[in-house]
């Protein structure tokens, strides 16, 4: 089955700066990736997502890059705020609505 | 519009016991995926039900199984509790079966086995 990685565990950034959250899947029938974005108490709440025609995708502060070839895909939020401080997950599916999720990367952002 | 609902948001049970949770998706939506979440393991997917059949299981023992009734509510059970079973229990709802579409996450159910 697929398998996905996700780096780093946890991230601690300055207000401001650049946050970056990488992940590997396994599987080359993986299709959609999405990101979620996991407050205390809360369930997992869609971020951004790709798909595997696209490259490239971006909603205002945050954007994911996707490299077929290498099976990676990245999280890129820029002009961190203290409310991005949260647990991210990546996840990959090849379809029929089964994810498979990432560990998960704690970001703390610092005021 | 109402988000995916979960009950009950926290159960304590011991061991050998069995427990009943509940998932009401998002009106419209046909799709229910369940997922255990813990610490050490993450978020893994138990299994998928779409117009009352499941459709897709994870790597989990029988003793976890599950429904879906006409209205698209979902009901998951665990049989003979074991202490490993103690989890954040996670329920996804999406609109469409054939495509991977967004799955939106209720707030789950805390389950603790003593």
């Amino acid at each position: 089955g697929e398998n996905v990685e996700q780096h780093p565990s946890t991230l601690s950034v300055q207000e401001g700066d650049s946050a970056v959250i990488k992940c590997t899947y396994s599987d080359s029938a993986s299709n959609y990736f999405p990101w979620y974005k996991q407050e205390l108490g809360k369930g997992p709440q869609l971020i951004i997502d790709i798909r595997s025609n696209v490259g490239e995708k971006k909603d205002q502060r945050i954007a994911v890059t996707l490299n077929k070839t290498a099976k990676h895909f990245s999280l890129h939020i820029t002009e961190t705020q203290p409310e991005d401080s949260a647990v991210y997950f990546c996840a990959a599916s090849r379809g029929g609505n089964q994810f498979y999720f990432g560990t998960g990367t704690s970001l703390t952002v610092i005021p | 519009k109402a988000g995916v609902t979960q009950t009950p948001r926290y159960l304590i049970k011991t061991r050998g016991q069995q427990v009943t949770l509940s998932c009401s998706p998002i009106s419209g939506h046909r799709s229910v995926s369940w997922y255990q979440q813990t610490p050490g393991q993450g978020l893994q997917f138990l299994f998928e039900y779409f117009s009352e059949t499941q459709r897709n299981k994870g790597n989990f023992p029988g003793r976890f199984s599950g429904r879906q009734f006409s209205n698209s509510r979902s009901e998951m059970n665990v049989s003979t509790l074991e202490l490993g079973d103690s989890a954040l229990y996670l329920c996804a709802s999406s609109f469409s079966g054939s495509a991977v579409d967004e799955q939106f996450f209720g707030p789950g159910t805390r389950l603790t086995v003593l």
